[in-house]
């Protein structure tokens, strides 16, 4: 069955420190798409990022970058120079071939202190 | 930017009541879903909805909960009868190829049930 593990609860961390926000799945699909949503405290979900299980490269969008490696089925999310306005929860989610649905992590709640 | 709009942003009802929950997708999207989030807990798929019918339902789209797309802009969520552990935040989200582009979420409806 499909599953995301988010593992870490809550990080903290200061302005400027860099912070990396672990995602582990586990499909038995071979094609399946991963995702990052922000949850800021206003409530919404704002979408952050897709990629597909055939392409491994990384992405780099401003200070935030991602790391997907399906040889440990992870797809980590850094944020570099944290700002305060970074604080949220951040999910990463799952959706399948023969499937719409995502299935989401447990979340994890990011606070940046200045 | 296009956004998906939801309404009202929160709604409080009695137990044992009907509750319509609105939503405004994107305009050019066709595949349409609602999810749900018990306070502090993961994001949960209830259902989607692709040509005028649901083509994914989880287990806790019950019969209490229905869905339509009364017309070409609208798409509502019906709870028949609430009880207390309805009590959530609904989001609406749309997407315009399924599972091959990204889901856009709308702010939520946060629905308290007294």
């Amino acid at each position: 069955a499909q599953k995301v593990t988010q593992a870490q609860t809550e990080i903290s961390v200061v302005e400027k420190e860099d912070v990396t926000l672990d995602c582990v799945y586990e499909t038995r699909d071979t094609t399946y798409y991963l995702f990052w949503y922000k949850q800021p405290p206003s409530g919404e979900l704002v979408f952050l990022i897709r990629r597909n299980s055939f392409d491994e490269q990384n992405e780099i969008s401003g200070r935030y970058s991602w790391n997907f490696q399906k040889s440990t089925s992870s797809f980590n999310f850094t944020i570099t120079a944290s700002q305060v306005v970074d604080s949220a929860v951040y999910f990463c989610a799952l959706s399948e071939d023969n499937t719409d649905k995502l299935i989401f992590g447990t979340g994890t709640r990011l606070q940046v202190f200045p | 930017e296009p956004e998906v709009t939801q309404t009202p942003s929160h709604q409080v009802t009695q137990m044992g009541q009907e509750v319509i929950l609105r939503c405004v997708p994107i305009s050019n999207h066709l595949y349409f879903y609602w999810y749900r989030q018990i306070l502090g807990q993961k994001v949960e798929f209830l259902v989607s909805f692709y040509n005028n019918e649901i083509s994914e339902k989880s287990e806790i789209f019950d019969d209490q909960f229905s869905v339509e797309r009364p017309d070409g802009s609208n798409f509502t969520l019906k709870i028949r009868s609430t009880k207390l552990e309805d009590s959530a935040m609904y989001f609406c989200a749309s997407s315009f190829q399924g599972r091959d582009t990204e889901a856009f979420f709308g702010q939520g409806t946060r629905l308290t049930v007294v």
